[in-house]
């Protein structure tokens, strides 16, 4: 299985900070098509994980640009600007490029 | 617009089946894939498996011949079947809508929490 590693575990952060959360593959995740199978999920507490992210740099709709996703190959980043009290909570990604697909450790983000 | 809908038992004993409906409306099961992931105490996340829009399955190959993903598409719900659950199957269960293409799960359920537990 492909092993997903996720760092940090925690990150403190300040309201109107930066944030970056790092993600990387045992394996490349770049598929035979060409494309690559990267997404990321905020789970606030209580809720359902949403998307944010799809293949490496899509924000899904209704995302705000303060997220951004970036990488290639084994290695993404997924970047939250001006963080805001509503982006706390667990940050997971998830790849689909290969069998079976694998998620992340996840990264809480909260207040410093 | 889309919404899923988790329904279940929320307590299983040790050797029995763990059986959960999702239910979907806003949007047809006969197009794109549909998922089943589960969260456990800890918050490790696991994709189990899915159903496509024409009714062919993929697992997660440690469930091994455990899982069964099935549906009806009169009734527009999928159904997850776990079989001989133990302890280490306790664990909030969603299912979700899996984009075909881009294989990214976008609408989620919200989740129901299934113990096992004698």
């Amino acid at each position: 299985d492909v092993v997903m590693t996720q760092t940090p575990v925690s990150l403190p952060v300040s309201l109107g900070g930066q944030a970056s959360i790092s993600c990387r593959s045992s394996q490349s995740l770049v598929h035979s098509n060409g494309n690559t199978y990267l997404h990321w999920y905020l789970q606030k507490p209580g809720q359902s994980p949403q998307l944010l992210i799809y293949r490496v740099s899509n924000r899904f709709s209704g995302v705000p640009d303060r997220f951004s996703g970036s990488g290639s190959g084994t290695d993404f980043t997924l970047k939250i600007s001006r963080v805001e009290p509503e982006d706390l909570g667990d940050y997971y990604c998830l790849q689909s490029t290969h069998f079976p697909w694998t998620f992340g450790g996840g990264t809480k983000l909260e207040l410093k | 617009e889309v919404q899923l809908q988790e329904s279940g038992p929320g307590l299983v004993k040790p050797s029995q089946s763990l059986s959960l409906t999702c239910s979907v409306t806003g949007y047809s099961i006969t197009s794109n894939y549909w998922g089943w992931i589960r969260k456990f105490p800890g918050n490790k996340m696991e994709w189990m498996g899915y159903i496509s829009y024409s009714g062919s399955t993929s697992y997660n190959p440690s469930l091994k011949s455990r899982i069964s993903i099935t549906r009806d598409t009169s009734k527009n719900q999928f159904f997850l079947q776990l079989n001989s659950v133990t302890t280490e199957d306790t664990a909030t269960y969603y299912c979700a809508r899996c984009r075909s293409g881009s294989y990214y799960f976008d609408y989620w359920g919200q989740g129901v929490m299934v113990t096992v537990s004698s």
